[in-house]
């Protein structure tokens, strides 16, 4: 079956870039997502990528895939007290589109 | 301007109760889900649902029913409610592509 892993926890010191990393099993995973979840909040769609691409940017996000290795990053650049959330993997297995999420990275930016 | 709402925000019931959580879509989409997020942030399908196809994780217990008065509004309904349901529900929608839009949630407390 499906499986999406992250790291649990994610430090860093605003200014620096936060890089949050995604493993995933299922091969035949056509979208790949990064949702972000602030307290008590739901989830918000940060960017998604397509299996067939490599890299794509948005602003401060730039999402990176290696689907050889099935890893999947999510790189924020001039990473601010705001960005401090859950940020959650998921990929599409076409079955109904329903999304595998992974466990979540809880991001902290220290001031 | 609402795109996905969820009602009650909150719930708390007793065991043994029967309760529904209401979903609601502005977006015009096409399909919509239900997600579970226990209290360790972990996040699991439970249903797909467009006007033609019902598809249901197969873990999820057959207390659990979604229905689907109209396009717009994809409903929970719980029968004999267990501890082990609370958690948070998250309601989603999707269009013909692949992004999915998630409402903010719903806290279901059994007690």
């Amino acid at each position: 079956g499906e499986d999406v892993e992250q790291s649990l926890f994610l430090s860093v010191r605003e200014g620096d870039s936060s890089v949050i990393n995604c493993t995933y099993t299922d091969s035949s995973s056509t979208y790949l997502y990064w949702y972000k979840q602030e307290p008590g909040a739901g989830l918000q769609l940060l960017t998604y990528i397509f299996s067939n691409m490599d890299m794509k940017q948005d602003q401060r996000l730039t999402v990176l895939l290696n689907k050889k290795d099935k890893h999947l990053s999510l790189r924020i650049a001039d990473t601010q007290t705001g960005d401090s959330a859950i940020y959650f993997c998921a990929e599409n297995n076409n079955a109904g589109n329903m999304l595998t999420f992974g466990g979540g990275t809880r991001l902290m930016v220290k001031p | 301007d609402t795109a996905v709402s969820q009602t009650p925000k909150y719930l708390v019931t007793q065991m043994g109760n029967d309760k529904s959580i209401k979903c609601e879509q502005n977006l015009g989409h096409d399909t919509m889900y239900w997600y579970k997020q226990d209290s360790k942030k972990f996040l699991k399908i439970m249903f797909s649902y467009n006007n033609k196809e019902l598809i249901i994780n197969e873990t999820v217990p057959n207390r659990f029913s979604p229905k689907s008065p109209d396009k717009a509004h994809l409903n929970l309904h719980i029968n004999s409610l267990e501890l082990g349901d609370s958690a948070v529900y998250f309601c989603a929608s999707s269009p013909r592509t692949y992004e999915q839009y998630f409402g903010p949630g719903t806290r279901l407390t059994v007690t």
